[in-house]
């Protein structure tokens, strides 16, 4: 069973520049959740896609968007960067079946600094 | 809205002893989910524990096991016979039950295990 992974581990971004990240879900699994971590901090809920759809927003600005594939792989996509969208951002892969009983898996982070 | 908070930030613990770190959350929802994640330095968070808020019986998981108290809204953890490899960052994490859930953190707590 292959776990979630994520990709860049990685990367280095100025201000006002655009990035993208990339996750791929845990075999079985058709729900993915972005997190971000700042330094010293809790994960923070970003968004969760649920069959390609998103199903549900944290407190992000419209300049986080997101994308579910039908591999239900995910990318993150984050425009106009700024100095504190410097994080570790966190995939989470589950599979939802409307039960609320799901897990969370998470794979090994992006780290992106923006200078 | 609910939140999870963990007042202490760091815990050190004797390799071999037992070491208990702390949770509580606010909810007004009677079906939810609590997890604790471990987060090492590799950044990879990794799930030790889950309870179901409807289960009256604390979840043990080997070495881990939960003091689940839902009239308190407490969830603790308890380490017995801590390991080196048990250095990490822990997170407590709360999940609400409707079919779409994302996790909402706590800040975590350090716990460092001496030798």
């Amino acid at each position: 069973e292959t776990g979630v992974t994520q990709s860049p581990t990685h990367l280095i971004k100025t201000r006002g520049q655009q990035v993208t990240l990339r996750c791929s879900s845990q075999s079985g699994h058709n729900t993915v959740s972005w997190y971000q971590q700042a330094l010293g901090q809790g994960p923070q809920f970003i968004f969760q896609y649920y069959r390609e759809e998103e199903n549900g927003r944290g407190n992000f600005p419209p300049r986080f968007s997101g994308l579910q594939f039908p591999n239900y792989s995910s990318e993150l996509n984050v425009n106009a960067l700024e100095l504190d969208d410097s994080a570790l951002y966190l995939c989470a892969s589950s599979n939802l079946r409307g039960l609320g009983q799901e897990t969370q898996y998470f794979g090994p982070g992006t780290r992106l600094l923006v200078l | 809205a609910q939140t999870v908070t963990q007042s202490q930030p760091e815990m050190s613990v004797q390799e071999a002893e037992t070491v208990t770190l702390s949770c509580t959350y606010d909810t007004s929802e009677s079906d939810y989910y609590l997890f604790w994640y471990k987060q090492p330095p590799s950044r990879q968070m990794i799930l030790v524990i889950r309870q179901e808020a409807y289960k009256q019986q604390n979840a043990t998981e080997n070495r881990f096991s939960v003091n689940f108290q839902k009239a308190a809204k407490s969830f603790s953890l308890k380490i017995s016979d801590s390991q080196l490899g048990d250095a990490a960052m822990y997170f407590c994490a709360y999940r609400t039950g409707g079919s779409q859930g994302n996790l909402i953190f706590g800040k975590g707590t350090k716990l460092s295990v001496k030798p």
